[in-house]
């Protein structure tokens, strides 16, 4: 079966480290994945969108890896900050199928 | 600006109840979704709309169902509702199929009692 792990449910650093998020799909052909942030009875906000044939893109203090082989996309945030404490959450799309599948997310804390 | 719009933010109704939750976006996307999130599970797909008159069922659809008569607006209802669809539910519309972020609404808090 198709699934899509993030395999922190939390993460905890200190203030000016970088923070590095995984996810890890099976049993996909994914597209592209993209990133979002979540805070607190909000809903979803974009971050970045990475394609298949991409290995890396870079937003500000952003960077995601995609990686096809490994089937995994890294999320880092560099010089970390406490407003950057959030839940990330990261979505695929497939080649078989349209619609978008998010992971359980990944809820980060930056201490200050 | 444009933006995107759910309503009730918190609703509570009894099993069985007919609810709909209403989604309006003023981005003129054809796209619209509807998720539920619950803990350990993120974001799932219930349904979605490429258009006026198209519907289609996502990862968890039954219980649900939508409609699209205009471009703005996807209501989504719980035909009777149980309490297993207690939950957090999100509408996000795009412009495109694709590689298209999502703009998500702020969402709907539902009980089920």
């Amino acid at each position: 079966s198709q699934k899509i792990e993030q395999n922190s449910e939390a993460l905890n650093i200190q203030e000016g480290k970088t923070a590095t998020l995984t996810c890890n799909y099976t049993n996909y052909s994914p597209a592209y994945l993209q990133w979002y942030r979540q805070d607190p009875g909000r809903g979803p906000v974009f971050l970045l969108l990475i394609r298949e044939n991409e290995k890396e893109k870079r937003k500000e203090r952003l960077k995601v890896t995609f990686d096809t082989t490994l089937k995994q996309s890294l999320f880092h945030i560099t010089a970390s900050q406490p407003a950057d404490s959030a839940t990330y959450l990261c979505a695929l799309v497939s080649y078989n199928n349209n619609d978008m599948r998010f992971g359980a997310g990944t809820r980060l804390t930056v201490k200050p | 600006d444009a933006e995107i719009t759910q309503s009730p933010r918190h609703k509570i109704t009894e099993t069985g109840r007919q609810v709909t939750l209403a989604c309006h976006q003023t981005w003129n996307h054809n796209n619209m979704f509807w998720y539920r999130q619950d803990l350990g599970h993120g974001l799932r797909l219930i349904h979605y709309s490429y258009g006026v008159q198209d519907t289609n069922k996502g990862e968890v659809s039954d219980g649900y169902s939508v409609s699209r008569s205009n471009t703005e607006d996807l209501p989504l209802t719980l035909e009777s509702a149980a309490s297993s669809q207690t939950s957090v539910y999100f509408c996000a519309s795009s412009e495109h199929s694709g590689d298209n972020e999502q703009f998500f609404g702020p969402g709907t808090r539902l009980t089920v009692l």
